[in-house]
């Protein structure tokens, strides 16, 4: 069974741009997670998807980030305007019922 | 008070010695809970689940859970340098039409040759 799959894996970008990340779940599994991992920390929940709609985004700073599940499979999330505060490792996971599977990560850095 | 409470270590023991992690949580609600390890650079590993109280053996590993005290533990035997991470305890609740899974910041394992 083929794993999460997470691109790019490593992203530099200027503050004030933009970025977008690319999340593939485990096939089958309904709920896709995006969280985000600064250094030193437990991982934050940013999304919940279940299938395509939002279960939980109450931690996601709307005002620069959103993100989207088009037809309840793939996900992106897109940062824009980027801040120095946002460098840190974007980490999608999906699940079938309750165990959570995690993608390798994107490691973003904005200098 | 966080949702879930770790000690961020670090936490050493020697080589062959039984590392005891803890993890308390604040919803009694939480149905679910898991043990990951993080090693450095890495993304997180499940490397245990429980679902009802009492304890739950895999090879070195054992899961203890206590929902009166809102505790988790997670036992390793016999540990091993390359037991050397982060454990990350995540706790599980159902409601507004999912499943929210919940990380607390983890405890740092190191083993000592």
């Amino acid at each position: 069974e083929a794993g999460v799959a997470q691109s790019p894996r490593y992203k530099i970008i200027e503050k004030r741009q933009s970025v977008a990340f690319w999340c593939n779940p485990i096939s089958g599994h309904a709920t896709l997670y995006w969280y985000q991992q600064i250094l030193g920390q437990g991982p934050k929940l940013l999304i919940q998807f279940q299938n395509n709609g939002v279960v939980d985004d109450s931690q996601l700073p709307k005002d620069r980030f959103s993100a989207e599940r088009l037809k309840g499979v793939d996900s992106t999330l897109k940062i824009q305007p980027a801040k120095l505060e946002d460098s840190a490792v974007y980490l999608c996971a999906s699940s079938r019922i309750t165990e959570a599977f995690f993608g390798q990560g994107t490691r973003l850095t904005v200098v | 008070q966080k949702e879930v409470e770790q000690n961020s270590g670090p936490l050493s023991v020697p080589e062959g010695a039984i590392a005891s992690l803890n993890c308390t949580y604040s919803d009694r609600g939480s149905q679910s809970f898991f043990w990951y390890r993080q090693y450095s650079g890495k993304s997180p590993e499940l490397i245990m689940s429980i679902y009802s109280n009492g304890d739950k053996e895999d090879g070195r590993f054992t899961a203890q859970l206590n929902k009166a005290s809102q505790y988790v533990s997670l036992l390793i035997r016999d540990s091993q340098p390359s037991d050397s991470a982060t454990y990350l305890c995540a706790v599980n609740k159902s409601g507004g039409g999912g499943n929210k899974l919940t990380f607390g910041t983890g405890t740092q394992l190191k083993v000592e040759l």
